[in-house]
């Protein structure tokens, strides 16, 4: 069966400093990867999606970026954090062709 | 703008009585239709979805949905509430063939004992 981890958990960083977020999903080959935030216990805002290794797609422009090293590797990365980062960070994959996401436990990042 | 949209930000039902969440979306085409659950502090799990065929869908826990599609809705239903069934509900919609979902806003959904 499939398995999506996330780590870290929980994350407090100072504004300024770097982040690196990592997804991996095991039991699956060549999945579809997602990176959604979540501000606030509500919506759901898709930030990131990948098809295959290297093929990122950026949804809204900001202060992060992807990376996918791995076939079922998915990193989210900041270069310097903004307070604004802060939230419920959500990695998701789904089969290719098809139509249902899966998702990881969350990672959430406090940025002081 | 393709939109989705759940209406009510909370919903109080009593245990053992139905309960019903609510969708409509504005999308172009045929899209896919999706209910997600989220517990505190969790990732989403899935509860069911609709591609095509039989409008209503079963799903997991109980729960079901039924499509509409000249009201363009997507309904969670379950014919009789647990407190359990207490969490956040999510309806999501994927423009044909786009592999990406557009989420409504979320509902609350709170089964008093």
């Amino acid at each position: 069966s499939q398995t999506i981890h996330q780590w870290p958990a929980t994350l407090v960083q100072p504004v300024g400093s770097p982040l690196s977020l990592e997804c991996t999903v095991e039991g699956t080959s060549n999945p579809n990867l997602y990176w959604y935030r979540q501000a606030a216990g509500r919506g759901l805002q898709l930030l990131f999606y990948s098809v295959g290794i290297g093929q990122i797609s950026s949804e809204v422009p900001q202060n992060l970026s992807a990376s996918r090293p791995q076939d079922r590797q998915f990193i989210l990365s900041s270069k310097k954090l903004l307070l604004s980062d802060s939230g419920f960070y959500l990695c998701a994959w789904a089969g290719q062709g098809k139509a249902e996401q899966y998702f990881g436990p969350g990672t959430r990042l406090t940025v002081t | 703008a393709q939109s989705v949209a759940q209406p009510e930000d909370q919903v109080n039902v009593a245990e053992g009585n139905p309960l019903t969440v609510k969708c409509t979306y504005s999308v172009s085409g045929n899209p896919y239709l999706f209910w997600y659950v989220q517990y505190p502090n969790r990732g989403l799990q899935f509860l069911l979805k609709y591609i095509t065929g039989d409008n209503l869908v079963k799903g997991s826990y109980g729960f079901e949905a039924e499509f509409n599609k000249s009201q363009t809705s997507f309904h969670l239903k379950k014919p009789s509430a647990l407190v359990s069934d207490s969490a956040l509900y999510f309806c999501a919609v994927e423009p044909s063939g786009t592999y990406k979902y557009i989420f409504g806003t979320g509902t609350r959904l709170k089964v008093l004992a």
